[in-house]
């Protein structure tokens, strides 16, 4: 069975912080990671995709994402938070490209 | 430009009423999916479909019905048996299905469908 867990519903940093999105994974498989970006009353877009190329993955709008397998983890970080930035903020597995596991979301909120 | 165009934005229904929402993709893709969204709960798989004519079942199947006769579409039909069918659809699609060379295959999402009962 697959599943992501994503640590913290909502995220509050000050604009020009640092932006740490945690995100847990859980495999039996090598798996496939993702990271989606959601503004309101949108669909979901794609931030970055890990599929075993490397393990720092370099995403659009400055966010990128480390994949660590000995901690289970697929944590979404930037390096100076933008007010465009807020949104929510999704990780996402999948197998075999079939099935897809979604976590519960993050909420970003950028202070001025 | 190809996308995913899901329609219409909102819906709004009655109480025992069925309404569909609308999906279609131009993207040539194989697999396509529909998604429900709550506050707080993420997203929860309905239906997905790998190829024409054959669909299956996600987890909260009940009360929703769908069918793909047609590569590019897949509709969702929200029955009067689906008691809480206040949500956010999202509708999505994915390139090809199935064996170690789709692995890591992205999924592609349209830009949604609120629903509303009145």
């Amino acid at each position: 069975a697959q599943s992501v867990t994503q640590l913290g519903s909502h995220v509050s940093v000050s604009e020009g912080a640092l932006v740490l999105l945690r995100c847990n994974y859980s495999s039996s498989v090598p798996p496939y990671l993702f990271w989606y970006v959601q503004y309101p009353n949108q669909g979901l877009q794609l931030l970055l995709k890990y599929t075993s190329a490397a393990t720092l993955v370099k995403g659009i709008n400055g966010f990128e994402a480390e994949f660590k397998k000995s901690e289970t983890s697929f944590h979404l970080t930037k390096p100076s938070a933008h007010m465009s930035d807020a949104a929510e903020y999704f990780c996402a597995v999948s197998n075999t490209g079939n099935q897809f596991y979604f976590g519960t979301g993050t909420s970003l909120t950028v202070i001025p | 430009d190809g996308g995913i165009t899901q329609s219409p934005k909102y819906l709004f229904r009655k109480e025992g009423q069925n309404v569909t929402l609308s999906c279609e993709q131009n993207l040539n893709h194989d697999a396509m999916y529909w998604y429900r969204q709550d506050p707080g709960q993420g997203l929860r798989l309905i239906y997905y479909s790998q190829i024409v004519n054959d669909f299956q079942k996600g987890d909260i199947a009940e009360g929703y019905s769908v069918s793909r006769e047609k590569k590019e579409s897949f509709p969702l039909t929200v029955t009067s048996a689906q008691k809480n069918p206040t949500a956010f659809y999202l509708c999505a699609s994915v390139p090809r299905t199935g064996g170690r060379e789709t692995a890591g295959n992205t999924i592609y999402f349209g830009e949604g469908s609120w629903l509303t009962v009145v």
